[in-house]
């Protein structure tokens, strides 16, 4: 089974503080994704790597960073946490290329409160 | 630019009563469409998805869905609902083939009352 774990399940931070959330798959994707879900806004991209180093930005990339050393594993970073980043945010991971490799594999989902 | 349309955000049903969930995406070139599930606290799972082929689509737990090229709908359909299906699902289109381009609808919560 395809796996992808995410490092917390919940985390509280405080205000200005800086985040990391940790996303790691065992099934030597190429892609590797962070999505923020919302109520009523379903999943919004933050970003994308697509391969070691490489990165895109996705919909909604202010306010975060990631980091991509080792093919296995993509971190989200919060510079500096804000109230109006608190959200559930998910780690998903594919196959390069498309048609039967469209498929993206989530992880359980990390519910970040800001206070 | 392609966009995913979910027209009803809550869906209450009766278990045993028939379902159907409705998606409408828009798309100037040949698309790929899924349908994800969320249960409570959990990430997302594969439903099903459409890739060619025949447009009625068959996935897990008893649910299919119908593509409707001329009307661009997947809507989501499973003829007898259990407690256990009271999830969000989530509707999500991709126009080049590739998971980059995956836009997800805003997403149905279906609660199955007793």
């Amino acid at each position: 089974d395809v796996k992808v774990t995410q490092s917390s399940r919940y985390l509280v931070k405080r205000t200005g503080e800086k985040v990391f959330l940790e996303c790691v798959q065992d099934m030597d994707h190429e892609n590797m994704f962070w999505y923020r879900q919302d109520p009523g806004l379903g999943l919004r991209l933050i970003y994308f790597s697509y391969d070691v180093k490489m990165k895109e930005k996705g919909d909604i990339p202010e306010g975060y960073s990631v980091s991509r050393e080792k093919k296995e594993r993509f971190s989200l970073i919060l510079e500096s946490a804000s109230t109006n980043q608190t959200s559930m945010y998910l780690c998903a991971s594919s196959l390069l290329g498309g048609g039967m490799n469209t498929e993206a594999f989530f992880g359980q989902g990390t519910r970040l409160t800001v206070v | 630019a392609q966009s995913v349309t979910q027209l009803d955000s809550q869906v209450p049903v009766f278990e045993e009563a028939p379902v159907e969930l409705r998606c409408n995406y828009s798309s100037s070139v040949s698309v790929y469409l899924f349908w994800y599930v969320q249960y409570p606290n959990q990430g997302l799972q594969l439903l099903l998805k459409y890739l060619s082929g025949s447009t009625l689509v068959k996935g897990i737990n008893g649910f299919e869905a119908e593509f409707n090229k001329s009307q661009t709908s997947f809507h989501l359909r499973k003829p007898s609902v259990h407690i256990s299906d009271t999830a969000e699902y989530f509707c999500a289109v991709s126009s080049s083939g590739s998971a980059r381009q995956l836009t997800f609808g805003s997403g149905t919560q279906l609660t199955v009352l007793p």
